[in-house]
């Protein structure tokens, strides 16, 4: 199973660190991918750290390009979503899952998902 | 607009069979389609995995199909506890990162 934890509510312009535990899985073999939902929206795809065998290479998606960091430390299999310079448009709730494998291919998925972790962002 | 396209909404009766269709574009032809259902203030949960393929747990109720660059999730024999959102997701080799959702469809039983 993998667990969200840090959530809360920020100020715009502020900074938030989203950690994402993994457990019953050799976590250093697996991609990593956050995730978020704004409220009464879909599923929006933020970014995914691929395993160590895949040199643990990280792509995000452009909303949040040049904000938010994705790390991962397998030592303690966690995975870390640093987000910095909120705006009102991350609220939203954040959700961590395990890839199909140590990369994203054609064929991969997401499983298992955390039950979300909800970011606000507000002054 | 989100990449992969469903319908809103679709509704069924008890005891029939519903769709939802996943249509994508050039860019996803070719790779596969997952679903996920989500019920309200819970998280995604992986329905249907590489087109067709059911997690352990998962009740044959529920089938995928894929042909080109659309997919299909078909629910038969409706049951309450069916209500839920409903996602698909694939690989765009347009875009960095490649991951991509529809947009959800919402099922009213």
């Amino acid at each position: 199973q993998v667990v969200e934890s840090g959530g809360g509510l920020v100020q715009p312009g502020g900074s938030l660190r989203l950690s994402c535990a993994g457990s019953g899985f050799p976590f250093g073999r697996y991609a990593m991918s956050w995730f978020r939902q704004a409220p009464g929206k879909g599923l929006e795809w933020v970014g995914l750290i691929r395993s160590e065998d895949y040199g643990g290479t990280i792509d995000y998606a452009a909303s949040v390009t040049g904000r938010f960091t994705i790390s991962r430390d397998d030592s303690k299999s966690i995975a870390t979503l640093q987000m910095n310079r909120l705006e009102t448009d991350d609220t939203a709730v954040y959700y961590c899952a395990k890839g199909a494998g140590g990369t994203y291919r054609g064929f991969s998925w997401f499983d298992p998902w955390g039950q979300g972790a909800l970011v606000t962002v507000s002054s | 607009q989100p990449t992969l396209t469903q319908p809103p909404s679709v509704s069924g009766a008890p005891g029939q069979m519903v769709t939802i269709s996943c249509t994508g574009r050039y860019s996803t032809a070719g790779y596969d389609i997952h679903w996920y259902q989500q019920f309200p203030g819970t998280a995604p949960k992986l329905l249907i995995y590489g087109n067709n393929n059911r997690p352990s747990g998962v009740p044959d109720r529920f089938s995928g199909s894929r042909s080109g660059t659309s997919a299909s999730l078909a629910i038969s024999g409706l049951q309450a506890e069916d209500e839920a959102d409903y996602y698909c997701q694939s690989y765009d080799n347009s875009l960095s990162g490649h991951v991509v959702f529809g947009g959800g469809t919402k099922l009213t039983v």
